[in-house]
């Protein structure tokens, strides 16, 4: 499986900054996503990354709020704006290839917005 | 969505025991998996199901997907404090749902 990996690890931000998380891949993945895992809950898809093209949003998560690049097929960005406390959460990529069913997750940035 | 319903919330057992999680929906899934996640960590993939009466072994936990590939459940044989965890059921094709989680503790 690929080896993935986050940052930053965790941050302590001030509503109504902006925070960028970075995840990268060891190998050339087909397929990112984006996940939120509020505290003490499950985890929620958020997008899924579009090499070259705009991101697919989930219902409830907007690209104004959450937007997402990803240049390459080993990088992708999420940026978390404008935040409030609402925003505290462990924010996760994963990647999935071609046609296989499997997902692997990076170890998650932990950010808490005061 | 797909929704996941997992049971139970919490488990909390002594080490050797045995126990199950399960994992159930109204909607037919294309494959579920189970991860387990520790605290600070980002889930570890278990296992995928894709058929209609699959059962898998991984040492000592067994997993089986349903005939009618809408539930699950993960049996944990002579349980082990390293087992201890957050274990979650997803289902779908590239976009997963997730169930709520069951915090499994296994006491030595």
């Amino acid at each position: 499986s690929a080896v993935i990996s986050q940052k930053p690890s965790r941050d302590i931000c001030q509503r109504g900054t902006s925070l960028t998380i970075q995840c990268q891949v060891d190998s050339q993945v087909t397929m990112m996503f984006w996940y939120r895992q509020q505290p003490g809950q499950s985890l929620t898809l958020i997008a899924t990354a579009n090499q070259g093209s705009e991101a697919t949003y989930e219902s409830g998560f907007v690209i104004d709020k959450f937007p997402i690049s990803r240049p390459n097929l080993t990088f992708s960005t999420l940026t978390v704006s404008n935040m409030s406390p609402e925003d505290s959460s462990i924010y996760l990529c994963s990647v999935g290839q071609g046609s296989s069913y499997e997902q692997y997750f990076g170890p998650g940035t932990r950010l808490t917005v005061t | 969505t797909q929704l996941l319903e997992q049971s139970p919330q919490f488990l909390s057992i002594q080490e050797g025991e045995n126990l199950t999680v399960y994992c159930n929906s109204s909607s037919v899934f294309s494959s579920l998996q189970w991860y387990r996640q520790e605290p600070g960590e980002g889930p570890v993939l278990l296992v995928t199901v894709v058929t209609g009466g699959e059962v898998k072994k991984l040492k000592r936990l067994t997993f089986q997907f349903g005939d009618a590939r809408k539930d699950s459940s993960l049996h944990i044989t002579a349980a082990q404090p390293g087992d201890t965890g957050l274990y979650l059921c997803a289902g779908g094709h590239y976009k997963l749902s997730f169930g709520a989680g069951t915090t499994v503790t296994v006491r030595a």
